[in-house]
């Protein structure tokens, strides 16, 4: 079935520094992709989304590609702040049904100053 | 605050009790949906509600769980006779919109439930 797969965490990286955290996906046909944030105490929201190959999706100064030869969606972003701290979920639409979204498990990222 | 609320925000029961969890989506979202994220695991969809109507309960376990979104009322799911496996972080989320949506749900900050 659709799955995605994404890096462990933690990651911890200090400010300004260069981010990616990786995301696999396998599915039968072109889901759309998404990242979601959870910030400490908060629920998830939507960061950024892509519905079909080669799209960028952008917010925040994030941003993720989706490549279908690699069946990848990585979250990239050039200088990360204190502020980025939270888990990080990759997921795909699920090709059954638009509704249901199918995550990875989460990276968590800590920045220190 | 207008966003999805969940309350308990934790819960703590023994073997053999029940547990009731409930969500209040966002105003003006008549969507809702419930996800389960298990330890070490990404969330797994459950069940779509909309208001008096379960829409996919594809997810749900087809024993002791059961999830209802009232015409009045926030939105139940429902654990009867909990085992030590049900413990996890249940997620509610809504939409305005009528699916397939791309994705633009808007998450609780979970209920998270531990059976002893």
């Amino acid at each position: 079935g659709d799955s995605v797969t994404q890096m462990e965490g933690p990651v911890t990286l200090s400010e300004e520094a260069f981010l990616t955290i990786n995301c696999t996906y396998t599915a039968t046909g072109y889901p759309s992709l998404f990242w979601y944030v959870q910030y400490p105490g908060e629920g998830l929201q939507l960061l950024l989304k892509a519905t079909k190959a080669d799209d960028k999706g952008s917010n925040k100064g994030f941003e993720a590609t989706y490549r279908k030869e690699t069946t990848s969606f990585h979250l990239e972003k050039g200088s990360v702040q204190v502020s980025d701290s939270a888990v990080y979920f990759c997921a795909l639409e699920n090709s059954n049904s638009g509704y249901a979204l199918n995550f990875g498990k989460g990276t968590s990222l800590l920045v220190t100053p | 605050n207008a966003g999805v609320m969940q309350n308990p925000r934790h819960l703590v029961r023994r073997r053999g009790q029940e547990a009731r969890l409930r969500c209040s989506p966002m105003k003006g979202h008549s969507h809702v949906y419930w996800y389960r994220q298990l330890p070490e695991e990404g969330l797994k969809f459950m069940v779509y509600l909309q208001k008096e109507n379960i829409i996919d309960e594809s997810g749900m376990p087809k024993e002791r769980f059961s999830a209802e979104f009232p015409k009045e009322g926030p939105s139940i799911l429902r654990i009867q006779q909990v085992v030590r496996g049900d413990s996890a972080a249940y997620f509610c989320a809504s939409s305005a919109g009528t699916p397939p949506n791309t994705g633009e749900l808007f998450f609780g900050e979970g209920s998270r439930l531990t059976v002893l």
